[in-house]
């Protein structure tokens, strides 16, 4: 049963454009929700979070939208870099579940120059 | 350097064997996270301790076991290897004891092929 769905397994964008991920949860007792980004070789490494009382989170290039109506979260990237290739994981947790997270299968992101 | 530190990076093994994985977490976490990543998959929740005690159990085959020890590291044992236990293991470690996102810190991985 997979309860944090990233149904695009990759995505390509040319350098300046926006990138846009996309992710869809089932389980309504998420309260947060994280992206991760993974370089090859290199273990995960945190990005932006949201917490479900708020439905947007602004940090630099990067913002997270939640629409818990529809369960369905994005992570925009403006303006993309090609260092941002990379695979992101879109992640989440329910606070009576001692926290654990319960991540995507990722999408990988190439930005082309 | 996330902070949390993975042993053996790689390792080949054959099938029917056993492997301890080990992992230190960041300085001052008490809890301890173990995922695996099969190939072009996403991260499996395995296991998480805190402070020594098993907290939460994922999808963990009866042929694997973890342990947290008094000094918070932490070991992964698989045994009876098989071919589809080929992957990367990921440890992380995280402070949270409360409320809040739950941000965990993860190691670079150990790359468990089984051959």
């Amino acid at each position: 049963d997979q309860q944090v769905k990233q149904n695009s397994p990759s995505l390509s964008v040319q350098e300046g454009r926006i990138s846009i991920l996309n992710c869809d949860y089932t389980n309504s007792m998420f309260d947060y929700f994280l992206w991760y980004k993974k370089y090859p070789a290199e273990g995960p490494t945190f990005l932006i979070s949201i917490s479900s009382i708020k439905d947007k989170n602004e940090d630099g290039r990067f913002t997270v939208f939640l629409n818990k109506s529809a369960k369905h979260l994005s992570l925009h990237i403006v303006p993309s870099q090609p260092g941002d290739s990379a695979v992101y994981f879109c992640a989440a947790s329910a606070t009576g579940g001692y926290n654990k997270l319960i991540f995507g299968a990722g999408t990988r992101l190439a930005v082309h120059p | 350097d996330s902070g949390v530190t993975q042993t053996p990076k790689h390792l080949i093994t054959a099938t029917g064997q056993r492997v301890t994985l080990r992992c230190s977490p960041r300085s001052g976490d008490l809890s301890v996270y173990w995922y695996q990543q099969s190939l072009d998959q996403g991260l499996q929740f395995l296991i998480q301790y805190y402070n020594g005690e098993e907290r939460a159990k994922g999808n963990i085959l009866e042929r694997f076991s973890a342990q947290q020890f008094p000094d918070l590291h932490s070991e992964l044992n698989l045994s009876s290897l098989e071919l589809g236990d080929s992957a990367l293991y990921f440890c992380a470690s995280s402070g949270l004891a409360g409320g809040g996102a739950n941000v965990l810190t993860f190691g670079a991985g150990s790359r468990l092929t089984v051959l």
